[in-house]
């Protein structure tokens, strides 16, 4: 089936740990993103991707990178988790950067303590 | 700045109609989507705006107004599959999306 897969789908962590939500997709979309989800807060967009090898900087990049190595992958680490990076973080894809039809991956829900 | 406002939760009953609306202030304006988005699970595409008038799609429909920074989701012939958070977001000059909070729907019997 088409679509987008994110990894792990819920994850414990310690404070201070690195981490790597991993993404896939197979839908050879252009653009990529990464979302955080938190109750009572539109989803904010971490870091997108238009194309494979550029990445880009979104509304709460601080404490996360990201690499577009090539089309289908885009993980999003966490160098040094803290405990406010507590979410649910939404991998997305769209056609283009010019679409506002995004896919969304199942969700990764990361808790740090 | 960017703003997209929208009521926090509604409650209606099961088949009957509702209407979401979503006002937006944005750095331009090259679309308004809808998404709906069950709990627990991941946003879903619904419906996308980029002239004003109405668009409908089965048992949604969603309007836009942009002289007035306006659009509603009517949702008729509520089910109650049809409890979840609806999602408005406006795709800006930059061609960001920028995301309301989303409404809360709870359809009761």
């Amino acid at each position: 089936i088409a679509g987008i897969t994110q990894a792990p789908t819920s994850q414990i962590l310690a404070a201070g740990r690195r981490m790597t939500l991993r993404c896939t997709q197979d839908m050879r979309h252009n653009a990529m993103y990464w979302y955080r989800q938190d109750l009572g807060l539109g989803l904010r967009l971490i870091h997108y991707s238009n194309t494979a090898g550029t990445t880009g900087k979104g509304e709460v990049p601080d404490g996360y990178s990201v690499s577009r190595a090539n089309t289908d992958d885009f993980p999003l680490t966490l160098a040094s988790a803290v405990p406010s990076q507590t979410s649910v973080y939404f991998c997305a894809s769209s056609e283009d950067r010019d679409t506002g039809e995004l896919f969304f991956g199942e969700g990764s829900r990361l808790t740090v303590l | 700045g960017q703003n997209i406002d929208q009521p926090t939760e509604m409650t209606a009953t099961e088949g009957a109609i509702v209407q979401i609306n979503c006002t937006y202030q944005t750095s331009g304006f090259n679309g308004l989507f809808w998404y709906q988005q069950h709990a627990g699970e991941a946003p879903t595409f619904l419906s996308y705006n980029v002239l004003d008038g109405l668009e409908e799609k089965g048992r949604f429909s969603s309007f836009l107004s942009r002289s007035k920074g306006y659009s509603y989701l009517l949702l008729k012939e509520l089910q109650m599959k049809d409890s979840a958070s609806y999602l408005c977001a406006v795709l800006d000059s930059n061609y960001q999306l920028i995301w309301g909070a989303g409404t809360k729907l709870i359809i009761k019997p």
